[in-house]
């Protein structure tokens, strides 16, 4: 079993929608998690980070954890062309999960 | 430019070779990691280390692969007796280990093509 599961995807989603990205992970220890996005070609750069249960929200980003069940997700509101990529789920820092790619349609 | 620095962008060497990658990190970032990510797949972490000490290293890691960081500020890191599946991106990335707050800065990265 990997560390961390994502969904591959692709995921496309209209734009103005909600997309929604999940990840599980492996390690009940686990205590930071993250969200990196990565465009084609590019490396990786943290949208956010979060290490306690519940929602943390930053602009049109909001993380979910939920560590009983050891899920992650990540919610994109207002989905804009410009956030088509992959992204990645981060457990304690630096395991990565395998990203899952979003396309934003206009 | 203070961001990390990666050398060279690209390498194509033939099977059997070695090679050397260097990661320069921000300068004030004591962690720094190497990571390799082939198309379609998130990074795959090899291994990191805190100033000079190798904390970690993957235990699906070959032998053939070894990392230094010698004075804990840059790293280097070879791939002896390459082979056509060591083809990939290797990454590095560098951060202030500040507990469970780490933020990783990523390197532009290293494209590896073995023939």
């Amino acid at each position: 079993q990997k560390e961390v599961e994502q969904n591959s995807g692709p995921l496309s989603v209209p734009e103005g929608a909600i997309a929604s990205l999940n990840c599980t992970y492996s390690d009940r220890g686990s205590q930071s998690f993250f969200w990196y996005r990565q465009y084609s070609g590019k490396s990786p750069e943290l949208i956010m980070s979060i290490y306690s249960n519940g929602d943390k929200e930053d602009g049109r980003f909001t993380a979910q954890l939920n560590k009983a069940s050891q899920y992650v997700s990540l919610l994109i509101r207002d989905s804009q062309p410009s956030d088509s990529a992959t992204y990645l789920c981060a457990v304690k820092g630096f395991y990565f999960g395998s990203g899952t790619k979003l396309n934003v349609k206009p | 430019d203070t961001g990390v620095s990666q050398d060279p962008r690209h390498k194509i060497t033939k099977r059997g070779q070695n090679v050397t990658f260097r990661c320069d990190p921000i300068s004030e970032h004591n962690r720094l990691y190497w990571y390799r990510q082939t198309l379609g797949q998130g990074p795959e972490f090899l291994t990191y280390f805190q100033n000079e000490a190798q904390l970690e290293k993957s235990r699906l890691l070959s032998d053939r692969f070894s990392a230094e960081r010698p004075k804990g500020s840059f790293s280097t890191l070879e791939i002896q007796r390459t082979e056509q599946g060591d083809s990939a991106m290797y990454l590095c990335a560098s951060s202030w280990e500040t507990g469970a707050n780490e933020k990783l800065f990523f390197g532009s990265g290293t494209q590896l093509s073995v023939l």
